[in-house]
């Protein structure tokens, strides 16, 4: 199975809104609403930052927040900070019981 | 604290065994699914596997699949990781995450 397709890169200014997209298939993105996005800053480990879709862990700033449409699934960070500077992946759970995460997009803040 | 915390790793000989613990505190781990992930040295992150609350659903990566065994203590909050049969290709830091939050990760090395 495929790694679900995010874009490489993408670069914002601090205080603009971005959006990273996440495409997968009807057997993964487009079958359960079970996306998550985390974080991963230089060195460090991941962060949680969206599950199920849209849902913010305790103490994630509300800066965040995903949607999805159709087999597309998408994380949006408004009023971008420097301190969001890292790399960032989506999961899904699929149609054959397993979970498959995107290629990572690097995110720079200008 | 919401907390998940790694246990286990370390440097093993090709065609060793280690066995991985996911520990939590501050919230019940028996409420979640919980999912292991690996990342090799300068890769991205890969799905490992998964295993329901009450255990009783399990799945695994075709790379690890015949060779690891994911289980879970739900009196100890505890997930586990059972690896044998490890190469060089298994070199990496694992993780495992829940929807309460990620664990800061264990290193695998498999070296001679």
């Amino acid at each position: 199975q495929s790694a679900l397709t995010q874009p490489a890169s993408l670069s914002g200014s601090p205080g603009q809104s971005i959006t990273i997209s996440c495409t997968g298939t009807s057997s993964d993105v487009g079958a359960y609403n079970y996306v998550s996005w985390c974080q991963q800053r230089p060195g460090k480990a991941p962060k949680l930052i969206i599950y199920d879709v849209s849902k913010r862990p305790s103490g994630v700033s509300n800066r965040f927040s995903g949607s999805k449409s159709g087999n597309t699934a998408s994380l949006t960070i408004s009023g971008l900070q420097a301190e969001d500077e890292a790399d960032y992946y989506c999961i899904s759970y699929t149609t054959s019981n397993t979970a498959i995460f995107g290629g990572g997009t690097k995110l720079t803040v200008l | 604290e919401v907390q998940l915390v790694e246990s286990g790793g370390g440097l093993v000989q090709p065609g060793g065994s280690l066995r991985l613990s996911c520990a939590a505190s501050g919230f019940a781990l028996s409420s979640y699914w919980v999912h292991w992930v690996r990342q090799p040295p300068g890769k991205g992150l890969v799905w490992v596997s998964l295993i329901s609350t009450d255990g009783s659903n399990t799945n695994y990566a075709d790379p690890v699949k015949g060779r690891f065994t994911i289980s879970r203590d739900n009196a100890k909050d505890t997930v586990y990781l059972q690896m044998n049969s490890l190469s060089a290709e298994d070199t990496a830091v694992y993780s495992c995450f829940s929807d309460r939050g990620w664990g800061q990760g264990t290193l695998v090395t498999v070296s001679s």
